[in-house]
């Protein structure tokens, strides 16, 4: 079985700090992917990221940058100079195989507070 | 990417009493997932739900308390039966895209 932990429970920045949310995971198939999702206050999921076992290659999104590592097992997102707007909490998550029709297993979640 | 509409938005409900979640999604899905929300905690798989087949439930959820209805490709109903305050959560549906998973907007339960 699969499983996935954010061993940060909440985390207190504040404005313009960067700051990194820790995923770690666990599966025995090769090939899966890994996601990132933001859950702000209003309670929406807001897709962030995917990412395959194949690719570790890093990505960057504006201040958004996701780190894959598969020698540790980790997918961290890091973001550079927070801002208010990013208060939320963000959810790590697997699912396996290559296609939709997987469950996605999440992480227990980090609540993010960025104040002003 | 595929846009769901769930409802209703939110409801409080007297306990013993069962609740229906839509979601209509505006293009054909293989697979609906449905999830739980507990207050403060992640997201939790109930069943997945196929067309034209039993859904699948997870350990700890059963058919009887949460009952699944997916007639076509593109719709799915999901009943929390006999209502518990316990069962007081955020329900989401969720569909597979082809660049990941899109989830409706949820369902805020409270059970008095």
């Amino acid at each position: 079985a699969q499983k996935v932990t954010q061993a940060q429970t909440e985390i207190s920045v504040v404005e313009k700090e960067d700051v990194t949310l820790d995923c770690v995971y666990e599966t025995r198939d090769t090939t899966y992917y890994l996601f990132w999702y933001k859950q702000p206050p209003s309670g929406e999921l807001v897709f962030l990221i995917r990412r395959n076992s194949f690719d570790e290659q890093n990505e960057i999104s504006g201040r958004y940058s996701w780190n894959f590592q598969k020698s540790t097992s980790s997918f961290n997102f890091t973001i550079t100079a927070s801002q208010v707007v990013d208060s939320a909490v963000y959810f790590c998550a697997l699912t396996l195989g290559g296609g939709s029709n997987y469950k996605l297993t999440f992480g227990k979640g980090t609540l993010l507070t960025v104040n002003p | 990417s595929a846009v769901i509409s769930q409802k209703p938005s939110r409801d409080i409900c007297q306990r013993g009493t069962s609740l229906t979640i839509q979601c209509q999604v505006d293009s054909q899905v293989t697979m609906m997932f449905w999830y739980r929300q507990q207050p403060g905690q992640s997201l939790t798989l109930i069943a997945t739900a196929n067309q034209g087949s039993e859904a699948t439930y997870e350990s700890g959820f059963v058919i009887d308390k949460f009952p699944i209805s997916r007639p076509n490709l593109t719709f799915s109903t999901l009943t929390v039966s006999n209502m518990s305050p316990e069962d007081s959560s955020i329900y989401l549906c969720s569909v597979g895209t082809g660049v990941g998973y899109t989830f409706g907007s949820g369902t805020r339960l409270t059970v008095v």
